[in-house]
Formats: C-alpha cells, structure tokens, sequence
C-alpha cells in the first residue's frame, strides 16, 4: 500500500523561509515530485527528486533521504503568491509505473 | 505550447445521468493519465494510456466508469450512470515518453456535482 503523509496547513510571513515536509512509505519508489496548486487551477510543477539530497531551483529547494522515506520543500523569500497548496507525490514503479501516488497537500498562507 | 485542457470547467448532473468529461493532452505526449480528487481526500489515480492503450486501469472505481483514447490524442471518461460518490474534481495529465522518471503535466480539472 501507499501512505504519504504531510501537514494539512502551513502559515509563515511575507519574507520568511518555510519547509513542507513529507513523510511516505510505499511498495515501490522511483521518485518523489512537489506539486503547487493554486485555488481552481491545475498543479503544477516544481521539483523531481529520485536521488538522495538537495535540488536547488531559485527560491525553491526539495530534499530526499530515500532511506528515512522523508523529503521537504524549502520556500525562500516568502511572496503573497506563494499562498498555495503544496503536493507531495510519489511516483510508482514496477507494476505501478507511471502511477503518482499523492498526499492530502499543505495549503499554506502567506501573511504580509 | 498550450498546456493540459479539459472541458468542461464544471458540470453538475443529476443522479442517473451520464456526463462526458474531455481530456486534450500537450500535443506530441504519449502519455495520458486520469486522476480524481474526493472532498477532503487525496488525488487518486484512475488511469494510464500510453497511445490509444489502455496501459494501466486498475484506479478506476467500477464498470460505471469509460475512458477511452481514440487516435492517442484526446480522451474522454464518461460516467453512466452517475452517483452521488462520483462527485469531486477530475484531473488530467499528461507526459511525453514512456520514461518512469517523466514529469507528468496536469490539466485544471473538471469540477463534478453529482445531486
């Protein structure tokens, strides 16, 4: 089975640093992605990771410890924008391949 | 490159009847898959095309659920008849190659209200 567990909400100041983390365990793993989705819209996008470590990409980092089944996302330079919910998402292997296998989200909110 | 597209935005049926939701994947992708998130739950899996094949249908809930890829471009799922469970937003998505680590594209969702 698949449990991929994550906060149900997130609340930090306009300028500040805030990590998402994420915890799964799962019968196959071939990679862990981090979704944004902004209310009525279609997720998307920002970041991949199949290895153990940190992905730098601007304000957004994503980390990996396949060994400890946890990953987080790192948010720098707050902005109102990123007010938004935050999916975690496995991706299947073997009979599974393909499938993403998602947490509930964070929804986090940005104060000025 | 335009994105993921579904249609309709929303749709609100009543039990019984039958509605027909409409996927168009980023062209050029091979890949498509169904998604479908229930109040208050996860995203769920449906199901994965590869083509015009179906590759991996294990998600869908029951036989009241079609989803079919003529062509390998567009898709639909069509649900008959509807129940009131059936309610939530359907998500498509979509990836270019049969790749295990590709990135999969999501369209913004159909919204479903089943009364």
């Amino acid at each position: 089975g698949q449990n991929i567990d994550q906060p149900t909400e997130m609340t930090a100041t306009e300028g500040a640093i805030v990590q998402i983390n994420c915890t799964y365990q799962t019968s196959g793993f071939n990679g862990l992605f981090w979704y944004q989705q902004h209310a009525g819209e279609a997720p998307t996008f920002l970041s991949y990771n199949v290895l153990d470590g940190l992905e730098e990409k601007g304000r957004f980092s994503s980390f990996l410890s396949r060994s400890k089944g946890y990953s987080y996302l790192l948010l720098k330079e707050l902005q109102m924008k990123d007010s938004a919910s935050y999916l975690c998402a496995v991706l299947g292997r073997g009979s599974t391949l393909g499938r993403l296998y998602f947490g509930r989200g964070t929804q986090l909110t940005v104060w000025p | 490159e335009a994105g993921v597209t579904q249609f309709p935005s929303h749709s609100v049926i009543e039990k019984g009847q039958t509605v027909t939701l409409r996927c168009d994947p980023i062209s050029g992708h091979d890949n498509l898959y169904w998604y479908r998130r229930v109040m208050g739950k996860e995203i769920k899996f449906l199901l994965h095309f590869v083509k015009e094949s179906k590759q991996d249908e294990s998600g869908m809930p029951n036989n009241r659920f079609l989803a079919e890829r003529t062509g390998g471009t567009y898709s639909t799922l069509k649900v008959q008849p509807a129940e009131l469970e059936d309610s939530g937003v359907y998500f498509c998505a979509s990836s270019q190659d049969w790749d295990s680590q590709e990135t999969q594209y999501f369209g913004p969702g159909t919204r479903l209200l089943v009364l």
